[in-house]
């Protein structure tokens, strides 16, 4: 399977632990994305990186939030001490960029569930 | 700032009807691209088709076509004779190009039921 792929897709912890996530994007992809998702709303933008350079954070990322993508490929996304209000779907998208534009290429998301 | 506004909730309808889900989109910037995905019960967005800015010719695949109307900042989705498979969430996006960003921004999507 050549698409985006994720890990863990499910996971319940307890409030106060630290979780993190795993994203491979499609190989030839320069761009990823991470997205969070909860009930009943479209996808909210977290952050991006273009290959290793994470370009923007959105406000949404609390500094319990931490997102890397060591060499350009795959990519973490870690949430320290767990809320229950962190509970989502937690998307990651990838794309080739153009420069111009690049549709966004989605995974079957990582949900997470804090108690 | 963009924003993308799907004032429908939720549309159900009977198989084989035609249903038209509408995408409302505010942006400052000149050149921006339009986006629509299909989220099953499975869970993973699915693209469905992208429109620039510049191409307002209306586009048509298969059962799907989209109507874009630059006058109205409109990005409809019309499904032609609907089928149960179609059921899923759709999210209409926007990506601007202002401020050397790209950022996608999505509605908060239009849950359609398709019955038997």
């Amino acid at each position: 399977d050549t698409g985006v792929s994720q890990n863990p897709r499910h996971k319940i912890t307890k409030r106060g632990q630290n979780v993190t996530f795993r994203c491979d994007p499609i190989s030839e992809h320069n761009r990823l994305y991470w997205y969070r998702q909860t009930l009943g709303q479209g996808p909210e933008f977290l952050t991006y990186f273009q290959n290793e350079a994470q370009l923007e954070k959105s406000r949404l990322l609390s500094d319990r939030f931490s997102a890397e993508r060591p060499k350009g490929s795959f990519s973490t996304l870690e949430i320290q001490r767990t809320e229950q209000g962190d509970s989502a779907m937690y998307l990651c998208a990838s794309s080739f960029w153009t420069g111009n534009t690049g549709e966004l290429f989605f995974g079957e998301g990582s949900r997470l569930t804090v108690l | 700032a963009q924003k993308v506004t799907q004032a429908q909730t939720e549309i159900s309808v009977v198989e084989k009807e035609d249903v038209t889900l509408d995408c409302v989109y505010e942006t400052r910037d000149t050149t921006y691209y339009l986006f629509w995905y299909k989220q099953p019960p499975s869970g993973e967005l699915v693209f469905l088709i992208r429109r620039n800015s510049f191409d307002e010719q209306n586009e048509i695949s298969g059962r799907y076509s989209w109507n874009f109307q630059k006058s109205t900042s409109s990005f409809n989705f019309t499904i032609t004779a609907s089928q149960v498979v179609d059921s899923a969430v759709y999210f209409c996006a926007l990506g601007g190009l202002s401020g050397g960003s790209y950022i996608p921004t999505f509605g908060r999507g239009t849950s359609l039921i398709v019955h038997p």
